[in-house]
């Protein structure tokens, strides 16, 4: 099986620029999610979709950050216009939303994300 | 503020050592709590615990989960160097929140 598909794995970029990340979930989960992990700190939860629609954003910067997952696949995460505090390495991650297996993700390998 | 608290930060100990590792969580939308174990990449899975009281084990490590009290706890016996890592707990849910993490250094 494979896994969580994430691209690309590095990206270095000067501030107000813009940058995207892509993920491909696991194949039938229902549930990805966007996390952004500073160094030192645990991941924190961006947005998360249930197929096609978003379930949490509420930690979503939302006057940069976007995301989309249109057809219920694979998904794009945007931040327009970077700042330096969101260097870090995105995580997307799947779950399979069925029973015992809700919660349980399984996570792409990031995007390290450096703004100079 | 919904908060996931793991302690202690950072433990160093040797080979052959047994740690415990806390996680404590506020109850808002809880489902699930589960840890993880984060070398340099992304996180994998260890366990996910959804009832108190009900230990779960995959080799040296163990976890359980206190609902009243609103915490659990990771035990890793017999720890080998393999074991250094950054172990997160998550409080699983409709939102999805994690822990800063404790750091494992497992010296020879």
């Amino acid at each position: 099986e494979a896994g969580v598909a994430q691209s690309p794995r590095y990206k270095i970029i000067e501030k107000r620029q813009s940058v995207a990340f892509w993920c491909n979930p696991i194949s039938g989960h229902a549930t990805l999610y966007w996390y952004q992990q500073i160094l030192g700190q645990g991941p924190k939860l961006l947005i998360q979709f249930q197929n096609n629609g978003v379930v949490d954003d509420s930690q979503l910067p939302k006057d940069r950050f976007s995301a989309e997952r249109l057809k219920g696949v694979d998904s794009t995460l945007k931040i327009q216009p970077a700042k330096l505090e969101d260097s870090a390495v995105y995580l997307c991650a799947s779950s399979l939303r069925r029973g015992e297996f809700t919660d349980t993700q399984y996570f792409g390998p990031g995007t390290r994300l450096t703004v100079l | 503020e919904d908060k996931v608290v793991q302690s202690p930060l950072s433990l160093v100990v040797h080979e052959g050592d047994t740690v415990t590792l806390n996680c404590s969580y506020e109850v808002t939308n809880f489902r699930s709590l589960l840890w993880y174990k984060q070398e340099k990449k992304a996180p994998t899975f260890l366990f996910m615990l959804t009832s108190s009281g009900i230990e779960k084990k995959s080799g040296r490590l163990s976890s359980i989960l206190d609902k009243k009290e609103l915490f659990s706890i990771l035990n890793i016996t017999a720890t080998q160097t393999g074991d250094s890592a950054v172990y997160l707990c998550a409080r699983g849910g409709d939102d999805m929140r994690f822990g800063a993490g404790t750091r494992l250094t497992v010296k020879p």
